[in-house]
């Protein structure tokens, strides 16, 4: 069973700070999917890495792969309020469908 | 265009009782997956449906069954509904070509069991 740790679990900063979120597994994906989810919602896609060492930038979010595939994080820079909501990593393979293996998710709370 | 639909929003049941829960892709998806969200276990995979066939399953007992429609449509039932079943229940569309296909993530459905 793939299993993804995601740390940490809670993150309550002030409005300009940074701050990384870690995504760890023992197991290779071939892709990692960062999502956001706001209360009430369904997770909405934010990233998709393929590519062992890949670097993505989303405005003041960068995403990065592990060059062994096995692990991400998410920094993201001057943190602001509209920042505030639960964070998900997902692991997928090409063997397996769409089925996505999540994190447990860092709640981020960014105070103005 | 319309994102994913889910019905109903919100729903209570007693212990014991069976629910249905549906879900409606976005236009030409045809792979429909379902998630069980819950504050303890986070997003857990439940199954996945393509063109009507059931692909993929993740680990959870039988009471937990899907299926779906030639429109592509999907239902997920529980039977003998126990307290530990209440939860956030996402189903999620995609096309899909490959694993890194985007998903998109319907509000879902919360469940409570009392």
């Amino acid at each position: 069973t793939q299993l993804l740790e995601q740390s940490p679990q809670f993150l309550s900063i002030q409005e300009g700070e940074n701050l990384t979120v870690y995504c760890n597994s023992s197991s290779v994906f071939s892709s990692l999917q960062w999502y956001r989810q706001e209360p009430g919602e369904g997770p909405v896609l934010l990233v998709t890495v393929v590519t062992g060492g890949e670097v993505k930038k989303l405005k003041r979010l960068t995403f990065q792969f592990g060059d062994a595939r096995k692990d991400s994080s998410l920094h993201i820079t001057a943190a602001q309020p509209g920042d505030t909501g639960l964070y998900l990593c997902a692991g997928a393979n090409n063997n397996a469908g769409n089925m996505l293996t999540f994190g447990g998710g860092t709640r981020l709370m960014v105070k103005p | 265009k319309a994102g994913v639909t889910q019905t109903p929003r919100y729903l209570i049941k007693t212990r014991g009782q069976q629910v249905t829960l549906s879900c409606s892709p976005i236009s030409g998806h045809r792979s429909v997956s379902w998630y069980q969200q819950t504050p303890g276990q986070g997003l857990q995979f439940l199954f996945e449906y393509f063109s009507e066939t059931q692909r993929n399953k993740g680990n959870f007992p039988g009471r937990f069954s899907g299926r779906q429609f030639s429109n592509s449509r999907s239902e997920m039932n529980v039977s003998t509904l126990e307290l530990g079943d209440s939860a956030l229940y996402l189903c999620a569309s995609s096309l899909p070509v490959a694993s890194t296909d985007t998903q998109y993530f319907g509000p879902g459905t919360r469940l409570t069991v009392l």
